[in-house]
Formats: C-alpha cells, structure tokens, sequence
C-alpha cells in the first residue's frame, strides 16, 4: 500500500530557532501533498497545499513567511518552521494522494513540535 | 467551500455492541468522496471508510458501514461487534475530487468498554 513516511516523529526547539519537517511519499509519486496542523484535542487544521515545483498555497490565517514549504520532487515536501515561538508547539501531519483515479489521502506519522 | 459538523463530542459502547456516530457535512462540489478516519492514541490516522457520493449504495468494510443520506447531506458510520481497539477519535471528512484536501469535522471521541 502507499507509505508515507514523516520525520522526525518529535522534536524540541528553542524558541527564536527554525525547525525543518520531512514529508517522503515511499511508494508512490505525490505531486500534491498537504500539511495540517493538529492542536491537544482538537481536530486537524489544513495549512497549506504543496505543490510539485511551484509555490505553496496556504490558508487564510497561516503566515507563509513562518511556515515554509518546498516541495522539490515527487516524493518530497518539506515544512520548516522558522523563528519557533511556544504557541507554534503542535502535532503536524502531512498527507500524499497517490495519482489520479485514487481520492484516498495516505498520511504521515506526524510530528510534535515543542518550542521551549 | 466544505463544512463537517460532527454532533457528537464523546461517545461510549460496551464491548460486541454497535454504535453509530453521526456526521453532517456541506459542499459546493458537484462531485465529492466522504472519509471516515480514525485516529487512536498512536495519533497516526487511518482510513476506516470512503463513500463516492455519485453512488447510492453505502459502503461496507467488514465491521463498518455508512449511511449515505445524499440529500440530507449526512454520512454516520456505524461500528459493529465493537472491540476495544476500536477506542479512538474518529473524524468524518468530505473531499472533492482530485487534488483538493480533506476537510475535517471537530471529532467524536469513541471509547470502547470492557
């Protein structure tokens, strides 16, 4: 089946300090994957979709400049956090679509992020 | 433009009993999938069911089926002969069709009890 692979699982951080999330589609090409955002007993909050060689597009309240995203080849995203502050302390969780014809979205393990 | 509402914030079922968690939703699409996911406390989320709103007939997966209500636009999941694995939080999601993403409800929390 379609594995996508997230990393690291958690991280810790100082605040002021970037911090940079892995997404790999393993099995399969993703010219799409999207970051959600997943605060303590809340539900997951769509951030941005990635786009295979073009620029992110993010939702209304996610700041671009903070929350950066490349997705250089059709197995990799990239989220980076830059200039870390406590409340950005969340689970994120990327997801991959694998082609047409398949509307399932196969997500990564998520990572949590602690900015001390 | 998609909107979830899951009325449900916490549900509870004894053991080999059945419990159904409801899920109401909206979409301007014309063509759309619903998603049932289930997120235990590992946190990484798994497909339980999907539903192609173009078809009638609801969708089963072995201890899990749907009721498809098209037109009043809610699409519950229903869990039989629950086990206590199935404790987790489980969010309905509607999505449109190709590269568009899964637009999450706030979640029912479903535990299972010995």
């Amino acid at each position: 089946g379609a594995v996508v692979s997230q990393h690291p699982s958690w991280v810790i951080c100082k605040s002021g300090t970037s911090v940079k999330i892995e997404c790999r589609s393993l099995d399969f090409q993703a010219t799409t994957m999207f970051w959600y955002r997943q605060f303590p007993k809340q539900s997951l909050m769509l951030m941005a979709t990635s786009n295979e060689g073009s620029k992110a597009t993010y939702e209304q309240g996610v700041e671009k400049d903070k929350f950066l995203i490349n997705h250089a080849s059709l197995t990799l995203s990239t989220l980076t956090v830059t200039s870390a502050h406590p409340e950005d302390s969340s689970f994120y969780i990327c997801s991959a679509r694998p082609g047409t014809g398949n509307e399932k979205l196969f997500f990564g393990s998520g990572t949590q992020l602690s900015v001390l | 433009a998609q909107t979830v509402t899951q009325s449900q914030p916490e549900m509870s079922v004894q053991e080999a009993e059945t419990v159904t968690l409801s899920c109401t939703y909206d979409t301007s699409e014309s063509n759309y999938y619903l998603f049932w996911y289930k997120q235990p406390p590992s946190r990484q989320m798994i497909l339980v069911i999907r539903q192609e709103a173009y078809k009638q007939q609801n969708a089963t997966e072995n201890r899990f089926s749907v009721n498809f209500q098209k037109a009043a636009k809610s699409f519950s999941l229903k869990i039989s002969d629950s086990q206590l694995g199935d404790t987790a939080m489980y969010f309905c999601a509607p999505k449109g069709s190709g590269n568009t993403p899964l637009v999450f409800g706030k979640g029912t929390r479903l535990s299972v009890i010995a």
